[in-house]
């Protein structure tokens, strides 16, 4: 059984489309969490939610929203996509105070 | 600032020998967690291994150990017996635990190839 999921895995768009990315976890954390990985391989915090409470917004343009409708799924809404949107975008899931985080595969965002 | 320094953008070892990836951390928050991730060429983040701030003793998993020098700030990742398998992005992170949303600083990361 897959941890932590995401869907799409691969999503190519044209400039100004909005998109969502979905994301699950079976784990029973209570902790989600969206990263950013540029094409340096760079990867960033954005959005961290615990228990479907918005706790951490790093300077990300308002264009992008996350939305938890319940503990198990944390969703990523990007509107009028740029050229410099174009990353990896990364689920993840904790225990707020336990170790280790774990990753979604991916899902790789190709604005043309 | 920075708070992960990853210094080795890139290194080899050959097979079955022993490899060091080098990290650095900065944080005044006395309680915090270290963590390495692998990310092959496949492109998921695999969870290696934690270390906690008050841990006594350094972590290990498998063919994994996590040398950690409290007093240098560093958390250097060892992998023993290093395998084909083993080429792949090495990402050292920082968990401070001051922090309530309770993310991940990533360095900037330390490629490493496994020659035959």
């Amino acid at each position: 059984d897959t941890a932590v999921s995401q869907t799409p895995k691969y999503l190519v768009t044209q400039m100004g489309n909005d998109k969502s990315i979905k994301c699950e976890q079976n784990l029973g954390h209570d902790t989600m969490y969206w990263y950013k990985q540029d094409s340096k391989k760079f990867l960033k915090i954005m959005f961290s939610y615990n228990n479907k409470e918005l706790i951490i917004n790093e300077t990300v343009p308002n264009r992008f929203s996350p939305k938890s409708p319940d503990k198990a799924h944390l969703n990523l809404h990007i509107n009028s996509l740029e050229l410099g949107d174009s990353a990896v975008y990364f689920c993840a899931s904790s225990q707020a105070t336990a170790g280790e985080q774990y990753f979604g595969p991916g899902t790789r965002l190709t604005v043309t | 600032a920075q708070k992960i320094t990853q210094t080795q953008p890139g290194m080899f070892v050959q097979e079955k020998e022993a490899v060091t990836l080098d990290c650095t951390y900065d944080t005044s928050d006395p309680s915090y967690g270290l963590f390495w991730y692998k990310q092959p060429s496949s492109g998921e983040m695999i969870f290696l291994i934690y270390q906690g701030s008050y841990d006594q003793q350094n972590a290990t998993e498998g063919r994994y150990s996590l040398n950690f020098q409290k007093a240098r700030k560093s958390a250097n990742l060892v992998i023993s017996a290093s395998q084909l398998g083993d080429s792949a992005m090495y990402f050292c992170a920082m968990r401070e635990n001051s922090n309530s949303g309770y993310a991940l600083n990533f360095g900037k990361g330390t490629s490493l190839l496994v020659t035959p």
